[in-house]
């Protein structure tokens, strides 16, 4: 099977600071790999994916780095902003399998 | 583009009372999906997953069940909840199993 862990349930940044959100997975037969955020009252939201082919992909504000020799996943947001917070979970998927395993999330908390 | 309907947005439920949750996609046709339950501390437990009509696969023993009569309908039923059974119910698709589930907005169970 796969476990997945996050490193921190809690992380507080300053505005405009960077943010990293970090993620462990167990499993080196996994191959693909999500980002979550999750704004109070709401489901889960995608914020952006990668596939064990590639080390890095970047989004609008957004990367995320996968390090597979030490199964290590990142989601690192710049300038972070007051509506970045929110709780984000990773999601890491087996080969052929139909279910990601969760984290359990980090809460990201922006102070202005 | 493709949406996801849930409700109710929230529900309050005596003991021993029964259940129905709904969940419909638009926009997209054989889709895979899921009903989870989030309890406080974050963590998403995954309840049922779908394939594809009338095929159910259940993850967790509980007095829960699920249904999909319908290509994009999916139904989360129990005869008699539990007090246990009090969380967040999310609904969520996806197209394949290595492409991202999107999920509902939920629905907070309260069991009285």
């Amino acid at each position: 099977g796969e476990s997945v862990g996050l490193h921190l349930p809690t992380l507080s940044v300053q505005e405009g600071d960077n943010s990293i959100i970090n993620c462990a997975y167990s499993n080196s037969a996994s191959d693909y790999f999500i980002w979550y955020k999750q704004e109070s009252g709401k489901g889960p939201q995608f914020i952006i994916d990668i596939r064990s082919n590639m080390d890095k992909r970047q989004g609008q504000r957004v990367t995320v780095l996968l390090n597979k020799t030490v199964k290590h996943l990142s989601l690192q947001i710049a300038a972070t902003q007051p509506g970045d917070s929110a709780v984000y979970f990773c999601a890491v998927r087996m080969v052929g399998s139909y279910i990601p395993t969760f984290g359990r999330g980090t809460s990201l908390i922006v102070h202005p | 583009s493709q949406t996801i309907h849930q409700w109710p947005a929230t529900l309050v439920q005596p003991v021993g009372s029964p259940l129905s949750l709904e969940c419909t996609v638009e926009g997209t046709s054989n889709p895979n999906l899921y009903w989870y339950r989030q309890a406080a501390g974050r963590g998403l437990q995954l309840l049922f997953y779908s394939v594809g009509i009338g095929q159910i696969s259940s993850e967790v023993p509980q007095n829960l069940s699920a249904s999909r009569p319908q290509d994009r309908q999916f139904i989360l039923s129990s005869k008699k909840l539990l007090l246990s059974d009090s969380g967040f119910y999310l609904c969520a698709w996806s197209q394949v199993s290595n492409q991202p589930q999107h999920f509902g907005d939920g629905t907070r169970l309260s069991i009285l």
